[in-house]
């Protein structure tokens, strides 16, 4: 059974940058029907996608992220990491990581989850 | 960019009731459309596809119909455990937007 799990520290200081890992286990993070999202979730607020990556390094972004978010994908650990920088009060939410399953080309619905990891950014 | 667009926001039903979601799209995403449910302090669950083909294990009173911008989930019999928050996302084109939610609270 395929797992995601993020991991990172909780705690972030406004202005610096937001640092999260995703590691995937009970498969491989190079399927070729597979990519791999980040989504976050500010408390009590809906659900927002930040990006996306194919094991090649395929990188896809929210627009309105793009210029601070930085999405890699480390094939040999079975890891994807997500950066943020400049980040604000308002960045504070939970971050999910999660398998983005292909419909086709540049096409895919999220279908395994992390936990979520929650990032508060505070002084 | 394209924006989905739910409604309503909260919906409040009893045990029994047949309960209708829609889901609209910006511009046409064919049925690149996908459902999950949400519970709190829980990530998000898939609950179906191609806007409507509905995922293993999720039970049959859950359907999904509708193509180009309006998409609609029904839940055809309401249960307890079915008292949640439910996103839309669509998944057209190398990007993916979530619906701001709808919440299914209990009358």
């Amino acid at each position: 059974q395929l797992q995601v799990q993020e991991s990172g520290p909780g705690l972030v200081k406004p202005s610096e940058t937001l640092s999260l890992t995703c590691t995937v286990s009970g498969g491989s993070i190079t399927t070729s029907t597979s990519y791999w999202g980040w989504i976050r979730q500010p408390p009590g607020k809906g659900l927002e996608w930040i990006g996306s990556i194919y094991y090649t390094g395929s990188k896809y972004y929210n627009p309105s992220l793009r210029s601070r978010a930085t999405i890699s994908v480390d094939t040999s650990k079975n890891q994807f990491s997500l950066k943020l920088s400049s980040v604000t009060a308002a960045d504070t939410a939970v971050y999910f990581c999660a398998r983005g399953q292909m419909s086709e080309i540049g096409s895919y619905y999220f279908d395994y989850w992390g936990q979520g990891a929650l990032v508060t950014v505070s002084s | 960019d394209i924006e989905m667009t739910q409604s309503p926001s909260t919906l409040s039903a009893s045990v029994g009731d047949r309960v209708t979601i829609t889901c609209r799209a910006s511009q046409s995403i064919r049925t690149r459309l996908a459902w999950y449910q949400q519970k709190p302090g829980k990530a998000p669950k898939l609950l179906m596809h191609l806007a409507s083909t509905l995922e293993s294990g999720v039970p049959s009173r859950f359907s999904g119909s509708g193509s180009g911008t309006e998409f609609t989930l029904t839940i055809s019999s309401l249960q307890p455990d079915d008292f949640a928050t439910y996103y839309c996302q669509q998944y057209n084109s190398y990007s993916a937007t979530f619906g701001q939610g709808t919440k299914v609270e209990i009358k």
